[in-house]
Formats: structure tokens, C-alpha cells, sequence
């Protein structure tokens, strides 16, 4: 069964600083993919970054990028420069087939000014 | 930017009442997804739709909970009878297709529930 797990239920960054998230999940597929949203508070869920399983680099978007280990199964989101509007709960999802996601609990992220 | 539309925003109903939300996808999306999230945990699926057909309702409580997308575009999920334990946030996301996976979510902001 495909498990997507967050162990940090809450972290907490200065602002300017880089903070990382962590993400593990189990599957047995070899072809899947990988997905970061953001859910900022009372405001909808919104893609932040994904990737694709079969590709060895690692995805970046701007301030954010991520590691990924497909061995050890891992995922992990990595904000740079943070700033006040990173402020949010971030959830790691995974899929693979006909868009089935699951989610992770979440880590609520504060950014201190 | 085309967003996801749902409503109501928010809905405080008694146990044993009847409630509905309604989604509008984005347009062109042809798949649907409902989702409830519980406070402090992830998203969990609850009904998948491809154009009107379900795809996978395997999380629905179908004793109480149905769902349906008539003309492939819209939808509304609907509980009867609410229990207390229906308390949640109820999402809609959409995507183009179902795909292998790699299609994106987008979200609308929600409709969150409270059954007293």
C-alpha cells in the first residue's frame, strides 16, 4: 500500500534562511511521481513543485527545490530565502496511477521576521 | 487565472441534517476529485470522477454519502444524514485527465463543515 509520511508536524525558520522539509513514502511502482503543495491558512492548496520518479535530477522552482532518493524513498522540500509568505502547511504527496494522490500529514512551517 | 470554484465557503448544520456542496472545475478538466481533510491531517479521497463516471469511490461512505457529475462538469457531493464526525474540510480539486499520475491538482479553497 502507498504510505506518504511527514515527521515534523511543525518547524519553524527565520526569515532569509533555509529550512527543509522531510517526506518518506513506500510503493512498490518504479514509475511515479512526486508532488510539494502549499496551504496557506483559509486559502486554497497550490502546487509548489513536483517530480517525476524516472528523472535523476532534481526538481527546482525558484526559492524552492528538492531532494530526492528514490532508494531510500525519500523527498524532501528545501526553501531558500524564506520568506513571510512561505508561512503555510505544506503537504508531500505521491501518485502514479490514474491520479490517485496521497497525502502526507503535513508540517506546518512558521517564519519568524 | 481559472480557479476552482466551490460553495458555500463554510456550512454549520445539526446531525441528522442533510447537507450538499457544490464544484465547479476548472474548464476543460475532465477529471473531478472530492477530498476530506480532517484538522491536523492530509487530504483523503473520497470520490474520483472521469468526465461523469466514477472512478474510484472506494473512501466514500456510501451509506450516507453520494456524488455525482451529471453533464461532466460540475458537481456536488452530498451527506445525509450528517454525523458529528463529518466535521472537516471538504475539497474539490480538478485535473485535465486521469492520466498515469503525473497530472497536476488544482484546489479550490474549500468548503468546511461543522455538524453540531
Amino acid at each position: 500500500a502507498q504510505t506518504v509520511t511527514q515527521s515534523q508536524p511543525e518547524m519553524s525558520v527565520q526569515e532569509a534562511e533555509t529550512v527543509t522539509l522531510s517526506c518518506t513514502y513506500d510503493t512498490s511502482e518504479s514509475d511515479y511521481y512526486l508532488f510539494w503543495y502549499k496551504q496557506p491558512p483559509s486559502r486554497q492548496m497550490i502546487l509548489v513543485i513536483r517530480q517525476e520518479a524516472y528523472k535523476q535530477q532534481n526538481a527546482t522552482e525558484n526559492r524552492f527545490s528538492v531532494n530526492f532518493q528514490k532508494a531510500a524513498k525519500s523527498f524532501s522540500l528545501k526553501i531558500s530565502d524564506s520568506q513571510l509568505g512561505d508561512a503555510a502547511m505544506y503537504f508531500c504527496a505521491y501518485s502514479w496511477s490514474f491520479n490517485k494522490f496521497y497525502f502526507g500529514s503535513g508540517t506546518k512551517l512558521n517564519v519568524k521576521p | 487565472e481559472a480557479e476552482v470554484a466551490q460553495s458555500p465557503r463554510y456550512k454549520i448544520t445539526e446531525k441528522s441534517q442533510a447537507v450538499a456542496f457544490w464544484c465547479d472545475p476548472i474548464s476543460g478538466h475532465a477529471t473531478l476529485y472530492w477530498y476530506r481533510q480532517i484538522l491536523g491531517q492530509g487530504p483523503e479521497l473520497l470520490v474520483q470522477f472521469q468526465d461523469e463516471s466514477v472512478v474510484d469511490d472506494s473512501q466514500l461512505p456510501k451509506d450516507r454519502f453520494s456524488a455525482e457529475r451529471l453533464k461532466g462538469v460540475d458537481s456536488t457531493l452530498k451527506i445525509q444524514p450528517a454525523e458529528l464526525g463529518d466535521s472537516a474540510m471538504y475539497l474539490c480539486a480538478s485535473s485535465l485527465v486521469a492520466g498515469g499520475g503525473q497530472e497536476t491538482q488544482y484546489f479550490g479553497p474549500g468548503t468546511r463543515l461543522l455538524v453540531l
